[in-house]
């Protein structure tokens, strides 16, 4: 399997802009997550998906960030408008809740710079 | 709720040194334990996991050991390498009606030669 796949892995844009983030899990899992790393916050959780329905988006920041998984295999994450204190590493994360491992799988992540 | 708590960084050792990275939890039932690990650049990885009291989980020279009665998960590492320099998470999961995962803040490990 190709793993967790994310696009892009470098975005650079303009204070004001809209991004998106896109992500496909690997095959089968029924559960995706977005997370955001800062230096300064660390690992945060923004929201997480069980069979494409949102379970928890309590850690979406605000209303300018929305997520959405139209199907098993893509999902979107949304930053309209984006500011500069959204520059960050966005990771895409995915599991089966059958797996025997409980191993999280997670992509190579998109970095975000907003100027 | 559950919770990891684990040692802040930054590490600095020197190669072949002794690596400990303590990890202490707060949870309700049985959960399964992991260390996840960041290598520069890229996403977390698996390092190792143990699922229930006494397990010991291992990988890469790395180990740790579920202690249940000090609802602890301690990370070691007898000789480092300067490939070992990452940030390494220790993380809690529970599977029951939904799934849950807590990752503490994340140690940065540098090595030096």
């Amino acid at each position: 399997d190709a793993g967790v796949i994310q696009s892009p892995r470098h975005e650079v844009t303009e204070m004001g802009q809209e991004v998106t983030l896109r992500c496909k899990p690997i095959s089968g899992h029924d559960y995706l997550f977005w997370y955001r790393q800062t230096m300064m916050r660390g690992l945060e959780l923004l929201i997480y998906f069980n069979n494409n329905v949102p379970i928890d988006d309590s850690g979406m920041p605000e209303d300018r960030f929305s997520a959405k998984m139209p199907n098993a295999s893509f999902s979107t994450l949304k930053i309209q408008p984006s500011e500069p204190r959204d520059s960050a590493v966005y990771f895409c994360a995915s599991i089966s809740q059958g797996s025997n491992t409980g191993e999280l799988f997670f992509g190579e992540g998109s970095r975000l710079t907003v100027l | 709720g559950n919770s990891v708590t684990q040692m802040e960084g930054p590490v600095t050792l020197s190669e072949e040194a002794f690596l400990t990275i303590n990890c202490t939890y707060t949870a309700t039932g049985y959960p399964s334990l992991f260390w996840y690990v960041q290598y520069p650049g890229e996403g977390l990885q698996l390092l190792l996991k143990a699922t229930k009291a006494d397990d010991k989980g291992s990988n890469k020279g790395f180990e740790a050991t579920y202690r249940k009665e000090t609802t602890s998960f301690h990370l070691e590492k007898g000789s480092v390498q300067v490939s070992d320099s990452a940030v390494y998470f220790c993380a809690l999961e529970r599977f029951s009606n939904d799934y849950k995962l807590s990752f503490g803040a994340g140690t940065t490990v540098t090595v030096r030669a």
